[in-house]
């Protein structure tokens, strides 16, 4: 079967830096994509991750390794309006994307 | 406004009554995907077109659900028979196949069957 794996809430600090980690198992692998979401609203879009490797875009990082099947995102000097949750969503052998169930982000001031 | 538009924001039906969810994707995306999300889980895929023809269905998706794309812009999702399972927010996303790899989300409806 698919499946993708990542904490189901995480708590962190205005200011400070937070991982949140995704595993996954999946028939094929074409990419593995980081989604917000804010609670009542759709997600959109944060990265991208198709080669081994760290893609930075300002505040938010995203990193992949496809031999272990893990990728992570790294949020720094989080903000309140950081606090959503972070979905993880790898594009199978079909191109249809499996999504994790989300990681629920507090952040406290 | 150019982002996805989805219609009704909000849908409250009873139990046995059929529902029409419409989905307006971004005018020149030729892929278009319609998805469900209950509470705490992330989205589930049901249904997703190439322009107009439907080119896969999830085999969780019951018969009492059917998509169409009949001009391969807008998009319908009915759902026959609701049922209490059937309550969650039903996602539309849309991608341009020939660029990028991002999928665009409309606000979604939610449906409460009560």
């Amino acid at each position: 079967g698919q499946n993708i794996d990542q904490p189901t809430e995480m708590t962190a600090t205005e200011g400070a830096i937070v991982q949140i980690n995704c595993t996954y198992q999946t028939s094929g692998f074409n990419g593995l994509f980081w989604y917000q979401q804010h609670a009542g609203e759709a997600p959109t879009f944060l990265s991208y991750n198709v080669l081994d490797g760290l893609e930075e875009k300002g505040r938010f990082s995203s990193f992949l390794s496809r031999s272990k099947g893990y990728s992570y995102l790294l949020l720094k000097e989080l903000q309140m309006k950081d606090s959503a949750s972070y979905l993880c969503a790898v594009r199978d052998s079909n191109y249809q994307l499996i999504w994790g169930a989300g990681t629920k982000l507090i952040i406290k001031p | 406004d150019t982002g996805v538009s989805q219609n009704p924001r909000h849908k409250i039906t009873k139990r046995g009554q059929n529902v029409t969810f419409r989905c307006d994707p971004i005018s020149e995306h030729n892929r278009l995907y319609w998805y469900r999300q209950t509470l705490g889980q992330g989205p589930e895929f049901l249904t997703y077109f190439q322009n107009e023809a439907q080119l896969e269905k999830s085999r969780l998706l019951s018969d009492r659900f059917s998509a169409e794309r009949p001009k391969g812009s807008f998009s319908t999702l009915e759902i026959q028979r609701t049922e209490q399972g059937d309550s969650a927010m039903y996602l539309c996303a849309s991608r341009l196949r020939e660029s990028s790899y991002e999928q665009y989300f409309g606000p979604g409806t939610r449906l409460t069957v009560t």
